[in-house]
């Protein structure tokens, strides 16, 4: 089946620090999509890129949408301890964007 | 305007026992998803419903199964409990768009099933 590869799957940061995830397929995708998932709850869309090339930024998170269309990543500016989590990114999958296929996810862990 | 809740957050079941967990979309929303979250297969998605029909489904074993109402609540059933089915369950609501597409989805907190 189709799979994302998400990476790192960890970071252990200092508060303060930026952050650089990535997430590359071998197959091309429409729409990318980054989720952050706190303990005990669902994952939260950050970011949504539709448009290959695409650079979109909601505060201190920016993602980019790739020209190949097959990868896209995220990065945190200037970590802060409530950025702590697990990042996923998504793909929509079957042309519906009702059936979404996730990264493995990237485990944030910043140090005050 | 309320999110997606999920019911209930937290069950135990054992072995071969049945199950059905409740999910109710945002306000307006016609499209339920369904995840299952393992740390060790990650999210992986089980099926979709859209007006009451179900439009999409993953690979997964027929145990596994899911409805959808008028008002868009939905519900998944798995019979025949196994141990692997200990997960947490993920229902995702989302906007109807034209073209029979949907929006981005938004999601509830899950339900934590735990099969002993």
């Amino acid at each position: 089946g189709q799979q994302l590869n998400q990476s790192p799957q960890s970071m252990f940061i200092q508060e303060g620090e930026d952050v650089s995830m990535n997430c590359t397929s071998s197959s091309i995708f429409n729409t990318w999509l980054w989720y952050k998932q706190e303990p005990g709850e669902g994952p939260v869309l950050l970011i949504a890129l539709y448009k290959a090339g695409e650079l979109t930024s909601n505060g201190r998170l920016t993602a980019q949408f790739g020209i190949t269309r097959k990868d896209s990543f995220l990065n945190i500016s200037a970590s802060i301890p409530s950025d702590v989590g697990i990042y996923f990114c998504a793909v929509n999958y079957g042309g519906s964007q009702g059936n979404l296929i996730f990264g493995k996810g990237t485990k944030l862990s910043v140090k005050p | 305007k309320a999110g997606v809740t999920q019911t209930p957050r937290y069950l135990i079941k054992t072995r071969g026992q049945q199950v059905t967990l409740s999910c109710s979309p945002i306000s307006g929303h016609r499209s339920v998803s369904w995840y299952q979250q393992t740390p060790g297969q990650g999210l992986q998605f089980l099926f979709e419903y859209f007006s009451e029909t179900q439009r999409n489904k993953g690979n997964f074993p027929g145990r596994f199964s899911g409805r959808q109402f008028s008002n868009s609540r939905s519900e998944m059933n798995v019979s025949t409990l196994e141990l692997g089915d200990s997960a947490l369950y993920l229902c995702a609501s989302s906007w109807p768009l034209a073209g029979g597409s949907t929006d981005t989805q938004y999601f509830g907190p899950g339900t934590r099933l735990t099969v002993l």
